[in-house]
């Protein structure tokens, strides 16, 4: 009963060569993010979905873009991939209700090991 | 924005005694704060979240306590097991539509 489902879970790529992430969830929820981790440092986000609106962090590259058709999917594309963007990337859903006193919990799928070779 | 910070970045503790990771935030009006925890090459998975409306929780061996005046949260690890060694980490967040804002990781080894 997998919530967040991430594919593939290792992806090798060639630098330069474009690459594609996906995430899906079970859950139904709104909201769906992107982050990436890189060894012994915190998940940094990259982007997030809230229902269709797309809202891109200030600093992530423009070489990173994401796609949602629909509430259950999500993908990272990684442009031209280069040897810096080797990392884990955690795909995670919460529920926004949009309230002020109901926080929901943020879920992470097992995340995706780029290496760029 | 907002900003968290957590301490220590490493900590080693006996199996058997307590451990405890301290988070700060910036923003008076962040009012949730999640705890994950991180193993080598999974996922973070959530151990424990707190409400601003709520100074305490408890589950089990693991508790939160929230300082809303003094803006910062610990984790509070007792009897601690050879599996309780992770990356912990703390995570602050406004209402709806903000982000969640991690703390740096504590790394926690018990020693058996």
């Amino acid at each position: 009963d997998a919530m967040v489902i991430q594919n593939p879970r290792y992806q090798v790529t060639q630098f330069g060569k474009p690459v594609t992430l996906s995430c899906s969830q079970t859950l139904n929820h709104n909201v769906m993010y992107w982050y990436q981790q890189k060894s012994s440092q915190a998940p940094k986000l990259l982007f997030h979905y809230y229902d269709k609106d797309f809202n891109n962090e200030a600093d992530t590259p423009d070489n990173f873009q994401s796609r949602r058709p629909n509430t259950s999917f999500c993908f990272l594309d990684i442009r031209s991939p280069g040897l810096g963007d080797a990392a884990m990337y955690l795909c995670a859903t919460s529920r926004d209700t949009g309230g002020t006193t109901i926080q929901e919990t943020q879920y992470f799928g097992p995340g995706t090991r780029l290496l760029v070779l | 924005g907002e900003n968290v910070e957590q301490h220590p970045s490493t900590l080693s503790v006996q199996e058997g005694d307590s451990a405890v990771i301290k988070c700060t935030y910036s923003d008076s009006a962040s009012n949730y704060f999640p705890w994950y925890k991180q193993e080598l090459g999974k996922r973070p998975q959530l151990i424990i979240d707190i409400r601003s409306n709520v100074g305490e929780k408890k589950d089990q061996r693991i508790a939160v306590t929230l300082n809303k005046t003094a803006k910062h949260f610990s984790l509070h690890i007792t009897e601690t097991q050879p599996e309780d060694s992770a990356v912990y980490f703390c995570a602050a967040r406004r209402n709806y539509g903000q982000n969640f804002v991690f703390g740096p990781g504590t790394r926690l080894s018990v020693l058996p």
